[in-house]
């Protein structure tokens, strides 16, 4: 079964510094792997993917992930933070059991 | 404004009554979604219908039913819930159940059970 971790429940920045949300994740087969970004009293917003192809992807806002199969990791970067970055964000993997599974989440906090 | 639109924003209900969550998408998506969210947690899946047709129960208790009654439309009909059931439901909706596909989520139902 498929398993994804957000090791950090917090991640504080400053606006303008580079920030990065980590994600490691363990899966049987080949991996799909997903950021998504949550606001208050929203939904969750699709921000990229990884499926195959280019270790680098970049999604939504300006948002990055990189894929590292030998870290088994998908961590989300951006290179400079805004105060509007603030929110919660999740990893997510499926595998071929076509279940999505969620990581813990990860509260990042931008300050001006 | 999200493409998956949830009714009621929010629904307050007691152990005893019976209430329907509604999910409608006009995106020609073909896969839908009913998860479970506590405050501070990952969403729960508990429902998958692909086409139309459940593909996916997560062992979901009977007290909640699901419905697609075509492939705009995804339900969730309530009953006899327990306070523990409080939670903020999403519904999501994929192009199809293939795995490379990004799952678009609604604003959530926030249920309060008392």
């Amino acid at each position: 079964a498929q398993s994804v971790a957000q090791p950090e429940d917090q991640v504080n920045v400053a606006e303008g510094n580079p920030l990065t949300v980590k994600c490691t994740y363990s899966v049987s087969g080949n991996p799909y792997l997903f950021w998504y970004v949550q606001y208050p009293n929203r939904g969750l917003q699709f921000l990229l993917k990884y499926i195959t192809g280019d270790n680098l992807v970049k999604g939504s806002y300006g948002f990055e992930a990189e894929f590292n199969k030998s870290q088994t990791s998908f961590h989300l970067k951006k290179p400079s933070a805004l105060v509007s970055d603030s929110a919660l964000y999740f990893c997510a993997v499926r595998d071929n059991s076509n279940d999505m599974r969620f990581g813990a989440g990860t509260r990042l906090t931008v300050k001006p | 404004d999200t493409e998956v639109t949830q009714t009621p924003k929010h629904l307050v209900m007691g152990m005893t009554n019976k209430k329907s969550l509604k999910c409608e998408q006009h995106m020609g998506h073909r896969a839908m979604y009913w998860y479970k969210q506590k405050a501070k947690k990952p969403p729960e899946l508990m429902f998958v219908y692909s086409y139309e047709k459940l593909s996916i129960n997560e062992s979901v208790p009977s007290r909640f039913s699901p419905e697609c009654p075509n492939s705009s439309l995804l339900n969730l009909h309530l009953h006899a819930l327990q306070p523990e059931d409080s939670a903020l439901y999403l519904c999501a909706s994929s192009a199809d159940s293939l795995l490379n596909q990004p799952q678009h989520f609604g604003d959530g139902t926030r249920l309060s059970i008392l």
